[in-house]
């Protein structure tokens, strides 16, 4: 069965702070694999897409990587903000036969503090 | 605006009733979602469309769940005799989807705020 499993299920840092949020999936056929951004009570907003051949990807102070061989991926976070606080939701893709599906881990609860 | 319109943004029904969840996605977006999320989790697929066509469908979780898209563009999901575990918050997404080799599910999906339904 496709899963997709995120660590930790919650986090709370101090603004100003790094941190690093896990993803290990077993996705198959896998296509791509993208970080969410989802705040409260709103639909998630693409951050990041890496196909397999990608391993590593930027956008502003969220820094993806993946490594394709073990299946996992992180979403690093850099000099954290207030508005940093959100669900992430990794979240991967497999295609095939003309079609595609995404399957989405739970998220991690990030909660930044000042 | 530019981005994936749903309506209504909270619905609430008797349990037994039928409702009707409406997404306008973005213009020119070939490939829409439809996801069910419960609280606290994360989006569950329910199913898919390439213009028209309802090319996947494996999530829908009963037969009293029924999405449409007659034109390729506007998509309505109707549920009939709700339940109580019915009650979620129903996203649409909306791709680009095609590039000039077929399908593309490398491209970004624009997500709407989703309409929360609460069954009584």
């Amino acid at each position: 069965k496709n899963q997709v499993e995120q660590s930790p299920q919650s986090l709370i840092i101090l603004e100003g702070k790094n941190c690093t949020l896990q993803c290990n999936y077993t996705v198959s056929p896998f296509s791509n694999l993208r970080w969410y951004k989802q705040d409260t009570g709103r639909g998630p907003v693409s951050l990041t897409i890496m196909t397999f051949s990608e391993n590593t990807k930027s956008n502003g102070r969220y820094t993806a990587t993946l490594d394709a061989d073990t299946k996992q991926s992180s979403l690093h976070i850099t000099a954290s903000q207030l508005s940093d606080s959100a669900s992430y939701i990794c979240v991967v893709t497999y295609s095939g036969a003309g079609s595609y599906q995404l399957t989405f881990g739970k998220g991690t609860k990030l909660s930044v503090i000042p | 605006g530019a981005g994936v319109s749903q309506s209504p943004r909270y619905k609430v029904a008797k349990r037994g009733q039928d409702v009707a969840l409406r997404c306008d996605p973005i213009s020119g977006h070939v490939s829409l979602f439809w996801y069910q999320q419960a609280l606290g989790q994360g989006p569950e697929f329910l199913t898919y469309f390439q213009n028209e066509a309802q090319l996947d469908k494996s999530g829908l979780p009963s037969d009293r769940f029924f999405a449409e898209r007659p034109e390729g563009s506007v998509s309505t999901l109707k549920i009939q005799r709700t339940q109580q575990e019915d009650s979620a918050v129903y996203l649409c997404a909306s791709s680009l989807g095609i590039s000039r080799w077929g399908v593309n599910s490398n491209q970004p999906q624009h997500f709407g705020d989703g309409t929360r339904l609460s069954i009584l």
